[in-house]
């Protein structure tokens, strides 16, 4: 168990549709990052958040948000969604220094878009 | 854009045997991260290797990092079946904190 928590754990959605993701970083972790795994895509890195403000920006879609808010938890939103948006998201998070160190995953959210 | 490349994809061995798996990225990092994934879980942080030459080693796994080569390797001892899983390197991009992952090694062993 890495500390790190995600609810729910699945989720199943029509396309159009919009859905929350919520992930609870390690006690004490300042970063979080959101991961999406595919098939077709591998693990992507998606947004990275540090102490309530974005630090980086990977391949996220402008259909998708997040933040994080002042208790650190992070939401993920992801909106008009589509097929292909079916995938693994997993939250990380790290940085008690906040910088380059090793990332510890949730167990994921499993969004399947109908 | 850094990219990192797995090989194999695909690894079927038997149990007592002996693998490396290859890790290769296309620009400079000096921190390569190893993690195991079991099937429809998370990811489990394996090894952290620092520095050129590192080399760490838990159970039956070892893991090195030539950063002049941009190789990491992921050398499997004597393999058992516990060890079934996919296996992922991530490379972070110099000053950020984004990781890149490779392809994913999907390790199998039989008896």
């Amino acid at each position: 168990d890495s500390g790190v928590t995600q609810t729910p754990k699945h989720l199943i959605t029509a396309t159009g549709q919009r859905v929350t993701l919520r992930c609870s970083p390690r006690s004490g972790d300042l970063s979080v990052y959101w991961y999406q795994q595919s098939l077709d895509q591998g693990l992507q890195f998606l947004i990275q958040y540090y102490n309530g403000e974005e630090r980086a920006k990977g391949n996220i879609l402008e259909r998708f948000s997040a933040q994080q808010f002042p208790d650190l938890h992070s939401e993920l939103n992801l909106s008009s969604l589509e097929l292909g948006d079916s995938a693994l998201y997993f939250c990380a998070s790290s940085g008690r220094t906040g910088y380059r160190e090793t990332q510890y995953f949730g167990p994921g959210t499993r969004l399947l878009v109908l | 854009e850094l990219k990192v490349e797995q090989n194999p994809l695909f690894l079927s061995m038997q149990e007592g045997k002996n693998y490396t798996i290859y890790c290769n990225y296309s620009t400079t990092s000096d921190r390569l991260y190893w993690y195991r994934q079991d099937p429809g879980k998370s990811l489990e942080s394996l090894f952290v290797l620092l520095s050129n030459g590192a080399v760490k080693q838990e159970g039956r796994l070892m893991a090195s990092l030539d950063t002049k080569a941009r190789l990491s390797t992921l050398h499997i001892t004597a393999a058992v079946h516990d060890l079934s899983a996919t296996y992922f390197c991530a490379v972070d991009i110099l000053n950020t904190d984004k990781l890149i992952f490779g392809t994913g090694t999907r390790l199998q062993v039989f008896p």
